[in-house]
């Protein structure tokens, strides 16, 4: 696509629940990043894939989240039993990889609210 | 470990001002320095800095690295109200990972 594509844009749960968002990438990006940004705080690493693999999930913050790009474009964020802390924008980015290309390019962003 | 410190934090000028921004890193495999505009929601990129000394230039923005000191500065001549946004700084490692710094909120009032 033109851009990188993030559903849903808002998505209210309870807390407990089992949320996905989604990001669908630019054709052709290999590189796929996910970050959580809390309101007034910079973009918080939380996992990255190159093609289908997750080269470093170093950001994950607990077991309760987890990601997949089974293709290598699509990708899932996963969050189980949602808690009140969980509540943030999460952004998705995307890149061509290589020495000098970690440009990102991001989406919109979903914003996750628990209650 | 990798980290990414800005200063300052929020920065009110008035419209016409220069401001300069700063970003301080620490890394054990330092590729790239990247300065992005966030305004409403997807931050923009703005700059990728490789090598200390060589200015980035973008109309009224620009930017350079000294990879000696591990800081990047980003300048914003006669400012605009269009200006205000928070601007973050990254590091990107050779690893590929992209570390961002808290971001500095700018304001600029007519």
């Amino acid at each position: 696509g033109a851009g990188v594509s993030q559903t849903p844009s808002n998505k209210v749960t309870e807390k407990g629940k089992y949320v996905e968002l989604r990001c669908d990438p630019i054709s052709g990006h290999t590189a796929l990043y996910w970050y959580r940004q809390s309101l007034g705080q910079g973009p918080e690493f939380l996992i990255y894939f190159q093609g289908t693999g997750a080269a470093d999930d170093s950001g994950l913050p607990n077991d309760r989240f987890f990601a997949v790009r089974p293709e290598g474009s699509v990708s899932t964020l996963k969050i189980q039993r949602t808690e009140r802390g969980d509540s943030a924008v999460y952004l998705c980015a995307s890149s061509y990889s290589g020495v000098g290309a970690n440009v990102l390019t991001f989406g919109a962003g979903s914003r996750l609210t628990v209650l | 470990e990798d980290k990414v410190v800005q200063s300052p934090l929020s920065l009110v000028v008035h419209e016409g001002d220069t401001v300069t921004l700063n970003c301080s890193y620490e890394v054990t495999n330092f590729r790239s320095l990247l300065w992005y505009k966030q305004e409403k929601k997807a931050p923009t990129f703005l700059f990728m800095l490789t090598s200390s000394g060589i200015e980035k230039k973008s109309g009224r923005l620009s930017s350079i690295l000294d990879k000696k000191e591990l800081f990047s500065i980003l300048n914003i001549t006669a400012t605009q109200t269009g200006d205000s946004a928070v601007y973050l700084c990254a590091e990107e490692t050779s690893y590929d990972k992209v570390i961002f710094g808290p971001g500095t909120s700018l304001s600029v009032i007519p």
